[in-house]
């Protein structure tokens, strides 16, 4: 079935790091894809996503490409800050993204 | 917008008691989900409804648990009786089209 694999975490980086969390998928037919942050005592929130192959999205310094002969979302970022530490959601929309399949999700702390 | 507004934000209460925890949707979203967040099982989507009709409910753990969406800008998910078993984050979350907006989330504590 559809299904999303993150990197396992916890992901402990120091500040100005370069951050890479991994993220598969298996589907059927082109879902798109997207990324979540949950900062602490909060909901899921959308930080970028991608529709199509080869589409790329970014927010607030993360960028993702939608990689189809991989079947890959990796999430990056280039200088990570300590306000950068969460929980990170790769997931998939099928059905025109009325319903989303959710990875396990990667704790991610910078130290100072 | 007010985003998607859910309550209580916080809620313990004692096995063997009824919760109702309550969501109100973005104005104009038409999809609705009900997920269920632990350290042990992640999160879980346990109903979602389109146009206030549940479609998918193989996600409800148990009779225990129910939902309702008696319009589109209300829609509750009730627990009885409620176990220790029970205690989580319920989000809701709301969408039209293409992603989601999810409310800040009931921390639901059984004892």
């Amino acid at each position: 079935g559809d299904s999303v694999t993150q990197m396992e975490g916890p992901v402990t980086l120091s500040e100005e790091a370069f951050l890479t969390i991994n993220c598969t998928y298996t589907a059927t037919g082109y879902p798109s894809l997207f990324w979540y942050v949950q900062y602490p005592g909060e909901g899921l929130q959308l930080l970028l996503k991608a529709t199509k192959a080869d589409d790329k999205g970014s927010n607030k310094g993360f960028e993702a490409t939608y990689r189809k002969e991989t079947t890959s979302f990796h999430l990056e970022k280039g200088s990570v800050q300590v306000s950068d530490s969460a929980v990170y959601f790769c997931a998939l929309g099928l059905q025109g993204a009325q319903k989303l399949v959710f990875g396990q999700g990667t704790r991610l702390t910078i130290n100072p | 917008d007010a985003g998607v507004i859910q309550s209580p934000r916080h809620e313990v209460t004692e096995m063997g008691q009824e919760v109702t925890l309550r969501c109100k949707p973005i104005s104009g979203h038409n999809s609705l989900f009900w997920y269920r967040q632990t350290m042990m099982r992640g999160l879980e989507l346990l109903i979602y409804f389109n146009n206030n009709v549940p479609i998918d409910d193989s996600g409800m753990p148990e009779d225990r648990f129910s939902a309702k969406m008696p319009n589109a800008s209300f829609s509750t998910l009730k627990i009885q009786p409620s176990e220790p078993r029970d205690s989580a984050v319920y989000f809701c979350a709301s969408s039209f089209n293409d992603g989601y907006t999810f409310g800040s989330g009931t921390r639901l504590t059984v004892v």
